[in-house]
């Protein structure tokens, strides 16, 4: 009964491949996020989506795209990983209402070597 | 653009002692939020603060919000080891509905030594 879920948990593998990570959330939420907490545990917003339409792409390289088929699952494939691409990255959701703060994801470690 | 700035960055403190985490943003907002996160792990919801001068309560944290000061405190009382984990502010900027844009703080590392 995970309410937002991530696949894979963990990601290695090298420069130049393309690799995709799933979310998928149980919720009802409107909106899905990525996230990227990178090596000093910094957040930064990368992107979010709402009813499947893209609300905020932060200044990302356009090796990263997300994808939103339905409102309760946003992916993120990157392309030619480099190795500045190392990180966790969150999924998140949330719904109307300021009384309902963003729901995360467990994670996905993303190691590039 | 927004900045949020939290102090300490890292706090080590001895079990049944109090302390406070403060988080500083640079732009306007009523909305502030604080997280938990554990090594390893996703992060926690602790509080919503939606308006000047909120303060809510769980158990040994507390925290508060003055917008006009642009300032949220963390307040820990008397720490227990289980408290050991990284706390993060972070205020939302988004534009309304269920659409946050957070902006988070740096983080604070808190160890709670017996």
């Amino acid at each position: 009964d995970t309410a937002v879920s991530q696949t894979p948990k963990y990601l290695v593998t090298q420069m130049g491949n393309d690799k995709s990570i799933k979310c998928e959330q149980n919720l009802g939420h409107d909106t899905m996020y990525w996230y990227k907490q990178d090596s000093k545990k910094f957040l930064k917003i990368m992107f979010s989506y709402n009813n499947k339409e893209l609300i905020i792409n932060e200044t990302v390289p356009n090796r990263f795209s997300p994808k939103s088929p339905d409102k309760a699952h946003l992916n993120l494939h990157i392309n030619s990983l480099e190795l500045g691409d190392s990180a966790v990255y969150f999924c998140a959701s949330s719904q109307a209402g300021y009384n309902s703060p963003l729901h995360f994801g467990n994670g996905t470690r993303l190691t590039v070597t | 653009e927004l900045k949020v700035e939290q102090n300490p960055l890292f706090l080590s403190m001895q079990e049944g002692k109090n302390y406070t985490i403060y988080c500083n943003y640079s732009t306007t907002s009523d909305r502030l939020y604080w997280y938990r996160q554990d090594p390893g792990k996703s992060l926690e919801s602790l509080f919503v603060l939606l308006s000047n001068g909120a303060v809510k309560q769980e158990g040994r944290l507390m925290a508060s919000l003055d917008t006009k000061a642009r300032l949220s405190t963390l307040h820990i009382t008397a720490a227990v080891h289980d408290l050991s984990a990284t706390y993060f502010c972070a205020v939302d900027m988004g534009s309304g509905g269920s659409n946050y844009k957070l902006t988070f703080g740096k983080g604070t590392l808190l160890t709670v030594n017996p």
